[in-house]
């Protein structure tokens, strides 16, 4: 069955630095690869999402990228601030049934 | 953010008991799914249901059940707690192509 791996599962970076997060997953009929923000004590939240038929996509400081030949995808966040420290998910899904496989996670830890 | 609520939020239980966790949601989305998180494990699903007549089992659904009795509604039994069952729970739904999952606030369950 379909399997997505994550790593690091711990990031500490320097605030203001960048940080950058890969996920692999094994079913290449995969096509929509979203990445969730879950902040300590809280619910998963929708942060970014691609699809298949995009390389790349871009909101202010976060970006995800693609690379279908490879099956992996990136998180990158840019000028990293305080308030991004949490657990990052990553998930890819099929349109066979569009049931989510997700990453263990990523905890981003920002140093001051 | 009310769109999911789980209910309890907190809930400490004997072994052997048998418990029910329940989750309403107001998006009027089909589906809807029990994940289960462990530290490091990132979100397991237990069951997912993608309409009132349609429950399906996840990955981890041994020693749980589920009842869709509504749309609204999809509630996750513990029939026999065991100390293992211990960890924080989440509902989610989304529309039928997984646009967006939106999960609730979390059920914290301890099984002593």
């Amino acid at each position: 069955g379909e399997n997505v791996e994550q790593h690091p599962s711990t990031l500490s970076v320097q605030e203001g630095d960048s940080a950058v997060i890969k996920c692999t997953y094994s079913d290449s009929a995969s096509n929509y690869f979203p990445w969730y923000k879950q902040e300590l004590g809280k619910r998963p939240q929708l942060i970014i999402d691609i699809r298949s038929n995009v390389g790349e996509k871009k909101d202010q400081r976060i970006a995800v990228t693609l690379n279908k030949t490879a099956k992996h995808f990136s998180l990158h966040i840019t000028e990293t601030q305080p308030e991004d420290s949490a657990v990052y998910f990553c998930a890819a899904s099929r349109p066979s049934n569009y049931q989510l496989i997700w990453g263990a996670g990523t905890k981003l830890i920002i140093k001051p | 953010d009310a769109d999911v609520t789980q209910t309890p939020r907190n809930r400490i239980t004997k072994t052997g008991k048998r418990i029910m966790l329940e989750c309403s949601q107001t998006k009027g989305h089909d589906r809807m799914y029990w994940y289960r998180q462990d530290p490091g494990l990132g979100l397991r699903l237990i069951y997912y249901s993608f309409d009132v007549k349609d429950i399906n089992k996840g990955e981890i659904s041994d020693g749980y059940s589920v009842s869709r009795q509504a749309q609204a509604k999809f509630s996750l039994s513990l029939e026999s707690a065991i100390p293992n069952q211990t960890a924080l729970y989440f509902c989610a739904t989304s529309d039928p192509f997984m646009t967006e999952a939106f999960f609730g606030q979390g059920t914290r369950l301890t099984v002593v």
